[in-house]
């Protein structure tokens, strides 16, 4: 059964600082790993998808990759803004399967 | 307009009550997707559908029941509540490519 950590739970930075947020998974047989961000009381949304082909994605100020032999995807903050506070969520999709599995997500505030 | 809407977007109701929440989409994908999430526990798939004559339980499906009405329409069921059922509910969609999934605002449902 595939199962997706996310440490830490929560962290807090300065404005500026570059950032890095890790998800790890199980079974390394996955089709795509996505990454999420969720505000207080509102949905997901989608940040940057890596099919298992790939090896990261690029998108503004985030920068996610992916290494399915070790388990491991981690998510790139540049520059990071209080505008990025946030929970961040990562979700495997495995080979065959067709639901996301997600992590419990990791808490972002960003300190002005 | 948003592409996924879901209403209502927050509801309390008693143990024992039958309650709907619709979702609707516009952006024309054929996958539907129920999930709930609590705190500490993450997002867990309740039932998927990839088109109007398919329907599939997730991984828990248990005291809910779903209905898709059409393809820009899937409904989710409790047909007698119990205040376990209290969490936020996410209606979400995808197409066959790409796998991303798009997620409505969620619905907070409480049962007392």
């Amino acid at each position: 059964k595939q199962e997706v950590t996310q440490i830490p739970a929560a962290l807090s930075v300065p404005e500026g600082e570059n950032l890095v947020l890790n998800c790890s998974f199980t079974d390394s047989a996955i089709y795509n790993l996505q990454w999420f961000r969720q505000d207080p009381g509102k949905g997901l949304t989608s940040l940057l998808l890596i099919q298992s082909s790939q090896r990261e994605q690029t998108s503004g100020r985030l920068n996610a990759s992916l290494d399915k032999s070790s388990g491991r995807s981690t998510l790139y903050i540049a520059a990071s803004q209080p505008g990025d506070s946030a929970t961040y969520l990562c979700a495997v999709r495995d080979q065959g399967a067709q639901k996301l599995v997600f992590g419990q997500g990791t808490r972002l505030t960003i300190n002005p | 307009d948003a592409d996924v809407t879901q209403t209502p977007r927050n509801r309390i109701t008693k143990t024992g009550k039958r309650i709907m929440l619709e979702c609707s989409q516009t952006k024309g994908h054929d996958r539907m997707y129920w999930y709930r999430q609590d705190p500490g526990l993450g997002l867990r798939l309740i039932y998927y559908s990839f088109d109007v004559k398919d329907i599939n339980k997730g991984e828990i499906s248990d005291g809910y029941s779903v209905s898709r009405q059409a393809q820009a329409k899937f409904s989710l069921s409790l047909e007698s509540a119990i205040p376990n059922q209290t969490a936020l509910y996410f209606c979400a969609t995808s197409d066959f490519g790409a796998g991303t999934q798009y997620f409505g605002p969620g619905t907070r449902l409480l049962v007392l």
